[in-house]
């Protein structure tokens, strides 16, 4: 069964420092997401993202985050200026219609010092 | 807006023992209903889904779990629960309703029920 997989899987970076948090969604999915989950917390939604166009974000999502499907394949999200409290578990989801069931990857885990 | 109550933030059973964890959501129709495992430190795994037909759905590792609809619930069981079941476990409801005003495309998490085996 197709996956979505997500690279690196265990980021650390410094605080300031900008990352860049890369999927790629199942090949013929046409929706993408970020989610977030901070350690012992609940998975809560970042952004959804259409036809190269964001689609929905939530108030987490600020002018720090951006996200980008550069190509075919790739869906990335990027943190300009780390901060501490970014430091949480990123998934990626795909979906082949807008109403239709997501698929998550595994997950980036950020640790920002 | 779409919403889902996991009622128990932590259950310890026996090993053996049957396990239900509960789910309930909240939706104006019928959505599509996942329950995901994370053990920690690692993502989430998908245990099993439900987009419509038979209420009943069978997932990986034993589990299944019950749509029903009267009473907004989704929840997962296992008849004999072994020792590496231990994880968080979460349930999540995405809407079936493709429309951009009420932003359809997100699925919605609970906060999560903590799963511990006794041996």
């Amino acid at each position: 069964e197709p996956e979505v997989t997500q690279t690196p899987s265990h980021q650390v970076t410094q605080m300031g420092q900008e990352v860049i948090l890369r999927c790629v969604p199942i090949s013929n999915h046409l929706y993408f997401y970020w989610y977030r989950q901070i350690l012992g917390q609940k998975v809560e939604f970042l952004v959804s993202f259409y036809n190269n166009e964001i689609s929905e974000k939530s108030e987490i999502f600020d002018d720090q985050f951006s996200v980008e499907r550069p190509d075919g394949s790739n869906f990335t999200l990027k943190i300009r200026s780390t901060k501490l409290e970014d430091s949480a578990m990123y998934f990626c989801a795909s979906s082949l219609s807008e109403g239709g069931p997501q698929f998550f990857g595994p997950g980036t885990r950020l640790t920002v010092l | 807006a779409q919403s889902v109550t996991q009622p128990d933030i932590h259950i310890t059973v026996s090993e053996g023992a049957s396990l239900e964890l509960r789910c309930n959501y909240s939706y104006g129709a019928t959505p599509y209903l996942f329950w995901y495992v994370q053990s920690p430190g690692q993502g989430l795994q998908l245990l099993l889904k439900y987009f419509s037909g038979d209420t009943l759905v069978q997932g990986i590792k034993g589990f299944e779990a019950e749509f029903k609809r009267s009473q907004s619930s989704f929840n997962l069981r296992k008849p004999s629960v072994h020792w590496s079941d231990a994880a968080e476990y979460f349930c999540a409801v995405g809407a079936n309703l493709p429309s951009r005003n009420t932003n359809a495309g997100k699925s919605t998490f609970g906060d999560g029920t903590t799963l511990t085996v006794k041996p």
